[in-house]
Order: C-alpha cells, then structure tokens, then sequence
C-alpha cells in the first residue's frame, strides 16, 4: 500500500536555526497537505500543494512539491520556540478522498 | 469556520464495555468524515472513511466489528470501539471534509483519549 516517509523523524534546532523536513511518497500522489500538531493537540492544516514543482510561502515557512510530485518539503527560516511541534504531510492519489500521512517531524526549539 | 467536536474529549473505562465517540461538524455539511488513530508520539493511522448514508470503508488490518462506524447524518458521525481492551487504548481523531467544496481541505476535531482499564 501507499507509504509517506517524513525525515529527520526528529530535530532539535536553537532559536534562529533554519529546519527543514522531507516528505516522500512510494506512490505518485494527486496533492498534499501538511499539517502541525502541538504536544497534546490535533493536527492543524497549513497548506495544500497541488501543481509539480508548486513553491508556496507562509511568511517563515516555505513549501515545495516535487516535480515527480512524489515528494515534498518544508522549511522553516529562523526558527522561534512557538514553532515547537510535530510536522506531518498527508497526500493523497487520484481517485480517493482519503490521504495517508507521513511519520512526522518532531521539531524541538532550544531559546 | 469550520470547527468540528469530538466526544468525550477523554475516556476510561474497564475492559470489555464498548465506547461510543461522536465526531460533529459544527458550522458546515460534511459528506465524509474520517477515523484516524494516533498512539503517543506515532503518526495518525487512517482507520475508516465514513460516508453519510452508505457504509463506511475500512483500511487493511482494521476489524470492522470492532470499530463500529455510523454516519447517520451530514453532520455526525460516530464511532464505537466494541469490547474495548487495553492494546485499544489511543487517541482517536476524527475530520470532516466540507460538502460541495473543490477544496481538499480536511477539518480536524480535538481527538479523544481513550484509556481501557
């Protein structure tokens, strides 16, 4: 079945460190989707990508996906402690509705 | 926008006894709502996609009468852990993909956290 990798599984950076972490898919996917979880909350959806090669900007953080559009990649400039937490992509493929997520990114900021 | 609940938020109970968790959305229609699995610091395990009116799909390795799923409405659907047993025990997060929409967006609820005695 389709399998989402995600390295590093897990990362400690200091403050002002750049991070950045990288999804890849076993299969080509139609789109995906990457999310954060905080300690002890729920995922929370930041962005879609759906084109080959899409680059998309959310002021600190920068989305790729890849032009196979099997894998995909998140990074962060500057890291501050607020962005502590486990990072996940999700894809999805033709056809379902459905997306499998990745193992995650555990990303811990030292002040 | 775009807020869906789950309950209960947590959950005890002893092994054996069934437990029912409500996934709602609040403020949109949601013809397909989804059952994820997470154990501590793992990642979200798809476990079922629920459609309203028709029979939930259950991904491989999950026991269908064990993890009993209804979608009775466009805004609720529920899942049942049958004879629950303590390997049972995890948090278990549902989302709701809006009716109608050409986003792919997914909402999440807050999870609920079971613990089987």
């Amino acid at each position: 079945g389709q399998q989402v990798m995600q390295i590093p599984q897990y990362q400690h950076v200091q403050e002002g460190e750049d991070f950045t972490t990288y999804c890849n898919s076993s299969t080509t996917l139609s789109n995906i989707q990457w999310y954060k979880q905080r300690p002890g909350g729920h995922p929370v959806f930041l962005i879609q990508l759906v084109k080959s090669g899409e680059v998309k900007k959310q002021k600190r953080l920068t989305f790729q996906f890849g032009e196979a559009k099997k894998n995909s990649s998140l990074h962060i400039t500057a890291t501050q402690t607020t962005d502590v937490g486990t990072y996940f992509c999700a894809g999805r493929t033709s056809g379902t509705y459905k997306y499998i997520f990745g193992t995650g990114t555990r990303l811990k900021v030292l002040a | 926008g775009a807020v869906v609940s789950q309950h209960p938020s947590w959950v005890i109970c002893k092994s054996g006894t069934s437990v029912k968790i409500e996934c709602r959305s609040l403020d949109f229609q949601a013809t397909t709502m989804f059952w994820y699995r997470q154990f501590p610091k793992q990642s979200l395990m798809l476990m079922a996609t629920s459609n309203e009116g028709s029979k939930a799909t259950y991904e491989q390795g999950v026991e269908k009468d064990k993890f009993l799923i209804n979608h009775a409405s466009l805004t609720l659907s529920t899942l049942t852990v049958t004879s629950a047993h303590p390997e049972d025990s995890s948090f278990y997060i549902c989302s709701a993909r809006p009716s109608g929409r050409s986003t792919d967006t997914q909402y999440f609820g807050p999870g609920t956290r079971l613990t089987v005695l």
